[in-house]
């Protein structure tokens, strides 16, 4: 069965910091895996995703995942935060079908000054 | 604009009321999806569309209704709303192939009193 769990609701970091975002996915197929971002009184909006080929894929906002197969894993980062990445960050994996996705219960994310 | 568009963006209703929130599409995205956000759950799917008239259940399927006469429209009805039903809700559309994204809306607010 195809599930994601997300380690850590909340993740607090400082301005300029890293930034890793934790996510594992069960898959009984090839896992195609996403990260979105939701800011407050929006809908996710996709910053990434994994299907095939390279195993570390570049989004925007200068944020980057690494799909590790091993590890059943698909981390989100970014080298250095920035106020404005303070949001809610969703990973997500294709369901066994192929229809649909499954998410993970999201991670808040604070940056403070 | 292109886009995907829900409306309304906030609704009050009572208990017993049936309520439709509406989805509409520019892209003529064939995948069509309707799912429900609340604290501690991430998002749930409800119902998904692969085409015009083809409509199946998500997780979360009881007390709600889905219709798709038209390849741009995906309209959601609560035919009875029940406070559980207190969420925020979200549409999202994507293209043919599991390896698309899929696209948000900014969600509709329900609160059912």
């Amino acid at each position: 069965a195809q599930s994601v769990t997300q380690l850590g609701s909340h993740v607090s970091v400082s301005e300029g910091a890293l930034v890793l975002l934790r996510c594992n996915y069960s898959s009984s197929v090839p896992p195609y895996l996403f990260w979105y971002v939701q800011y407050p009184n929006q809908g996710l909006q996709l910053l990434l995703k994994y299907t095939t080929g390279a195993t570390l894929v570049k989004g925007i906002n200068g944020f980057e995942a690494e799909f590790k197969k091993s590890e059943t894993s698909f981390h989100l980062t970014k080298p250095s935060a920035h106020m404005s990445d303070a949001a809610e960050y969703f990973c997500a994996v294709r369901n066994q079908a192929g229809t649909a996705l499954i998410f993970g219960k999201g991670t808040t994310l604070s940056v403070s000054s | 604009d292109a886009g995907i568009t829900q409306s309304p963006r906030y609704k009050i209703t009572e208990t017993g009321r049936q309520v439709t929130l509406m989805c509409h599409q520019t892209w003529s995205h064939s995948y069509m999806f309707w799912y429900r956000q609340d604290l501690g759950h991430g998002l749930r799917l409800i119902y998904y569309s692969a085409a015009a008239d083809i409509t199946d259940k998500g997780e979360v399927p009881d007390g709600y209704v889905v219709s798709r006469s038209k390849t741009e429209n995906f309209p959601l009805t609560l035919e009875s709303a029940t406070r559980s039903q207190t969420s925020v809700y979200f549409c999202a559309s994507r293209g043919e192939g599991s390896n698309q994204p899929q696209h948000f809306g900014d969600g509709t607010r329900l609160s059912i009193l």
